[in-house]
């Protein structure tokens, strides 16, 4: 099964709202980290939070992080069309220096 | 800026055919991944690759094999294609988890989008 599982797999918003996904996580993790994928190319990082963090900040992004439920969540204020893409989570393996582990994304479509 | 490129956008095989995906990336890094994407399955580890010539089976395998000859090129080979081999490959670089002050984040290739007829 999958380490990390978005929630909700599709989310559609008025440009100018927020968006909120989430992601719950089974294993103890060094960290957890956030990717967004344009339709039909590949990955591309957007922000890491370590398992000592409880919350940080890029921009339009803020990632909350906490271990104790296993969840995080990945916020954009004043959301744009430009936005619209899907959002994966992806948490390493508690002992592993390289794999990471993606979850099934959410889907983000930012009406104009 | 890294960069991750991949040999083909698009790729047309037919069944039984051997397939090479060819992954280049230019930021010296010691890992590599390959994953398959498919809808509703997220991103799924083939192989990853954390030094030349050395190789770990991820998820999903079989019916795949890989080649790390160069630290730079990492190949992903489908001996005989099947047509439910048909999916977005996307090939992955990374530094290892505390290596300079890493995080191990990924640095995706565009993809490749394979269809076995």
């Amino acid at each position: 099964s999958q380490q990390g599982e978005e929630d909700p797999q599709a989310l559609s918003i008025q440009e100018g709202e927020n968006a909120t996904m989430n992601c719950s996580y089974k294993t103890s993790i060094n960290n957890l980290q956030w990717y967004r994928q344009n339709s039909g190319r590949g990955l591309v990082h957007l922000i890491l939070i370590r398992s000592n963090e409880r919350e940080k900040h890029s921009g339009r992004l803020r990632v909350t992080l906490d271990t104790s439920k296993k969840s995080s969540s990945l916020l954009i204020t004043a959301s744009r069309a430009a936005d619209t893409a899907s959002y994966f989570c992806a948490t390493d393996v508690g002992d592993s220096s390289y794999k990471l582990i993606f979850g099934s994304g959410t889907r983000l479509l930012v009406r104009p | 800026d890294v960069k991750v490129t991949q040999s083909s956008r698009y790729l047309v095989k037919r069944t039984g055919e051997k397939v090479f995906l060819e992954c280049v990336q230019d930021m010296d890094h010691e890992n590599m991944f390959w994953y398959r994407q498919d809808p509703g399955l997220g991103l799924r580890l083939i192989y990853f690759s954390y030094d030349v010539k050395m190789k770990e089976k991820g998820d999903i395998p079989e019916g795949y094999s890989v080649s790390r000859e160069k630290k730079e090129r990492f190949s992903l080979i489908l001996e005989s294609a099947s047509t439910n081999q048909t999916s977005m490959y996307l090939c992955a670089s990374s530094t290892p988890l505390g290596a300079g002050g890493s995080y191990n984040e990924q640095f995706f290739g565009p993809g490749t989008r394979l269809t076995v007829l």
